[in-house]
């Protein structure tokens, strides 16, 4: 069965900290894309990526096809950035994504 | 505006009742999708479509029915609410099958 996880499932942090989230899957994709939700808000996409690494403002990304793994990190981390993380793929030949259920991120100042 | 625009943000409606939930895009995006959310699911895809007139289920497609007559339009029915489709409905947009995904803010779907 596809599937995606992601870890941690909660995960509180302090103003300035590094912030890892992890996501693994189990087979082959086309792509892999993170995701933030803000408390009672929209999904917004941060990345979309199918090897390597990229890199948005404080947000890295990157993706070990080898060992079907994802992470993101956020540098300097801030209370602005309390949300939650959902990791998703797009399997090879599916047009669909597979979500994962999601990090909630508290960064407390 | 330019963007991918859900209607209603919030809408209760009693068990039984037909309700149609709005997606309206303005790229001419080819993928469109309808998502639930729910406490414990994470998001699941019920429809999408990827193109006009073509249409496919997804995870969990029982009690919905969607049409695409033109390109930027995508519609989510419920052909007869029930209180387990309580839920926070997300439309999106891809441009192609391995693009990024846009996603509209949702639409609080409350079955009293």
């Amino acid at each position: 069965k596809n599937e995606v996880e992601q870890s941690p499932q909660n995960l509180t942090a302090q103003e300035g900290e590094f912030i890892t989230i992890n996501c693994s899957y189990s087979v082959g994709i086309s792509a892999l894309h993170w995701l933030q939700q803000h408390p009672g808000g929209g999904i917004v996409s941060l990345f979309m990526l199918s090897s390597g690494k990229k890199k948005h403002g404080r947000l890295i990304a990157t993706i070990n096809i080898q060992e079907k793994h994802s992470s993101l990190h956020i540098t300097a981390s801030h209370p602005r950035d309390s949300a939650v993380y959902i990791c998703a793929v797009k399997y090879r030949g599916s047009e669909k994504l597979v979500f994962g259920k999601g990090t909630k991120l508290t960064v407390n100042p | 505006d330019a963007g991918i625009t859900q209607s209603p943000r919030y809408k209760i409606t009693e068990t039984g009742r037909q309700v149609t939930l709005m997606c309206h895009q303005t790229w001419s995006h080819s993928y469109m999708f309808w998502y639930r959310q729910d406490l414990g699911h994470g998001l699941r895809l019920i429809y999408y479509s990827a193109a006009a007139d073509i249409t496919d289920k997804g995870e969990v497609p029982d009690g919905y029915v969607v049409s695409r007559s033109k390109t930027e339009n995508f519609p989510l029915t419920l052909e007869s609410a029930t209180r387990s489709q309580t839920s926070v409905y997300f439309c999106a947009s891809s441009e192609q099958e391995d693009y990024g995904y846009t996603f509209g803010s949702g639409t609080r779907l409350t079955v009293v």
